[in-house]
């Protein structure tokens, strides 16, 4: 059982260029959701998604587009990378909707980003 | 706005001893609240929850408290082992599909 799949692990791109990070998930969750993670910082939510073909902004979803057109996979793009979004990315999926209690939410390993 | 926040960034405990990490919240709105360890490398990784209805909540080892009345949640690790050494965030969910993190305490065991 993978659980959540995260690709890639590690990404250096330079300012402008454009770029997807991978999630996917064989749990059958129907929540998935992108959180960014930077030093000193706890994680802060960027896009999420509540099940195929619905997704939401979180609290920092500027500069990034998602898609969820499988229960599967919630890829995160990014659509011109700036320095500012340097960070470890981390996708997560759950069961259920936040809220319901032993709502489990299982990370991913994560992608550390660097844009120069 | 919304925010979580921790009183302490970093607390160092000795092996055997009980460990406890405190989180502020600032939104009395919050109905649940969950509790992640991170170890370094790593994802979050879900410890306990409890709901605005409850004040105490036991799992494994770990207890979490929540006084609702000065927006205060707390996590209680008994017999604190080296295996526990992490980061530790508090996170709370305001009636919304959003999960808002608080900033971590790192938590260190020594022998």
């Amino acid at each position: 059982n993978a659980g959540v799949t995260q690709t890639p692990k590690f990404q250096v791109l330079k300012t402008g260029q454009s770029m997807t990070l991978q999630c996917a998930q064989d749990m059958n969750h129907e929540y998935m959701s992108w959180y960014r993670q930077d030093p000193g910082m706890g994680l802060r939510l960027i896009h999420y998604s509540v099940g195929a073909g619905i997704t939401d902004q979180g609290e920092v979803p500027n500069g990034y587009n998602v898609s969820r057109s499988t229960t599967e996979d919630f890829p995160l793009r990014l659509l011109s990378a700036a320095p500012s979004q340097t960070s470890v990315y981390f996708c997560a999926s759950s069961s259920h909707v936040v809220g319901g209690m032993d709502t489990e939410a299982f990370f991913g390993q994560g992608t550390r980003l660097t844009v120069v | 706005g919304e925010s979580v926040g921790l009183h302490l960034p970093t607390l160092s405990v000795q092996e055997g001893d009980n460990s406890i990490i405190n989180c502020a919240y600032s939104n009395s709105a919050s109905d649940y609240f969950i509790w992640y360890k991170q170890e370094s490398g790593k994802g979050p990784q879900f410890i306990i929850d409890i709901r605005s209805n409850m004040d105490k909540r036991q799992g494994q080892r770990v207890t979490v408290l929540l006084n609702k009345t000065v927006k205060h949640l707390s996590l209680q690790i008994a017999a604190t082992q080296p295996g526990d050494s992490a980061v530790y965030f508090c996170a709370e969910n305001i009636k919304t599909d959003k999960l808002i993190f608080g900033t971590g305490t790192r938590l260190q065991v020594f022998p």
